[in-house]
Parts: C-alpha cells; sequence; structure tokens
C-alpha cells in the first residue's frame, strides 16, 4: 500500500513569511500532484510533478520533486492571508487511482 | 458542464436509511474517481471507473456501498443501511483519463448520519 505523509500537519505564520511543505513516502510515484482545498470546496489542482528533480515555479509557489520521485515539497515565499486552506499533496503510479496525504492545514495571519 | 457538480450538497439521514449520492463529470472525461474525506483526515479511495472497464471497487469500505455510472457520464454512489460512521463528505472527481493527469473535483456531498 501506497502511503505519503505530509508534514507539519498544522502550521501558523505572519504574513509575509516563508514556508515550506513536505510529502514523503517509501514508494516511488510516477507523478506527484498538489492541490489546496478551501471549507465548502473540494481540492483545486496547483501543480502536477512528473520528473525526478524537476522543480516548477506557480508566482510564490515554488514545488520540488524528489530526485528518486520519492518525495516532494512546497514552499510558499511571503505568504499572504490568501494562501490560507488546506493542501495536499497527492500520488500516483500511472494506472492507479491518486493516493493523498492526510494534508497540511496552512493559516496566514495579516 | 464546464465543472463536476454533485448533488445534494448536503444530507442529513436517519441510521438505517439507504442514500444515494450524485455525481455529474466533466463531459469528455473518461475516468471518475469517488473519494471520503472524514473531519481532519485526507482523502480516502472509494471506487473509480475508466471508460468502459470494470471499476476499481478495491476502496470501497464494506458491502453495503456501491456505485454504477451510466452511459460513461453521470454516477451515483449509494450507501445501504447507514451507520454513524459512514458520516463525511463525500468528493467525486473526473480526469482526462486515469493516469498522471490532474482531478477536477467537485464540492462534495456532506453525508450526517443521525
Amino acid at each position: 500500500t501506497q502511503l505519503l505523509e505530509q508534514s507539519p500537519q498544522f502550521l501558523s505564520i505572519q504574513e509575509g513569511e516563508n514556508l515550506t511543505v513536505y510529502c514523503n513516502s517509501s514508494s516511488v510515484f510516477s507523478s506527484l500532484q498538489w492541490y489546496r482545498q478551501e471549507p465548502g470546496e473540494g481540492p483545486v489542482l496547483l501543480v502536477t510533478v512528473v520528473t525526478g528533480g524537476e522543480v516548477k515555479k506557480l508566482k510564490r509557489l515554488t514545488f520540488q520533486f524528489g530526485d528518486a520521485r520519492k518525495d516532494s515539497s512546497l514552499h510558499i515565499t511571503a505568504a499572504q492571508p490568501g494562501d490560507t486552506g488546506l493542501y495536499l499533496c497527492a500520488g500516483t503510479s500511472g494506472n492507479t487511482p491518486l493516493v493523498f496525504g492526510k494534508g497540511t492545514r496552512l493559516s496566514v495571519i495579516a | 458542464g464546464a465543472g463536476v457538480s454533485q448533488s445534494p450538497s448536503n444530507k442529513v439521514t436517519e441510521k438505517g436509511k439507504d442514500v444515494e449520492l450524485r455525481c455529474d463529470p466533466i463531459s469528455g472525461h473518461t475516468a471518475l474517481y469517488w473519494y471520503r474525506q472524514s473531519l481532519g483526515q485526507g482523502l480516502e479511495f472509494l471506487i473509480y471507473f475508466q471508460g468502459n472497464s470494470a471499476p476499481d471497487k478495491s476502496g470501497l469500505p464494506s458491502d453495503r456501498f456501491s456505485a454504477e455510472r451510466t452511459g460513461g457520464s453521470v454516477s451515483t454512489l449509494t450507501i445501504q443501511r447507514t451507520q454513524q460512521e459512514d458520516s463525511a463528505v463525500y468528493l467525486c472527481a473526473s480526469s482526462l483519463v486515469t493516469g498522471d493527469y490532474g482531478y477536477t473535483f467537485g464540492s462534495g456531498t456532506r453525508l450526517t448520519v443521525v
């Protein structure tokens, strides 16, 4: 069974601070995806990483896929209150449904 | 439609009753997934459909749970003889095909069993 562990589980920071969220597994994935979920809504896809060592940037968000394709990180620069939400990583081996981590609940205080 | 539509958005039912949850995926998406999200938990996979292939039911927690997808489009998740532990948000998602493609999720159905 593939498992994804996210850390930290909760994160409360001041506006303008930087933060990193980690997603780790002992399994190899063909791709990892990051989603953001707000209360009362379904998760929304932020990015998909498919190549070991890949780095993708989305404005103030930087995503990295580990060289061995077992882990990923999400770094947010100069966090804003609008970044508040539940961040979920998810992985697949290709033809299998996504396996999700339990998420990191981020709160950015103005 | 433009997005994944789920109905109802909220459902309160008495223990022991049956419930049906509906999902209308994005037109043209061949893969459809059901997940369950309990308070403070991540998403738990339930079942997925890919085109005309037999569904992968490996995540269904008991035989009280079943799902069907008619005409490769709309899907219904049925829970029979509901129990309090079935209370959760049930999320449906669709994707172009199974694989490395991202999912588009609906807003979910919040099920409360009293």
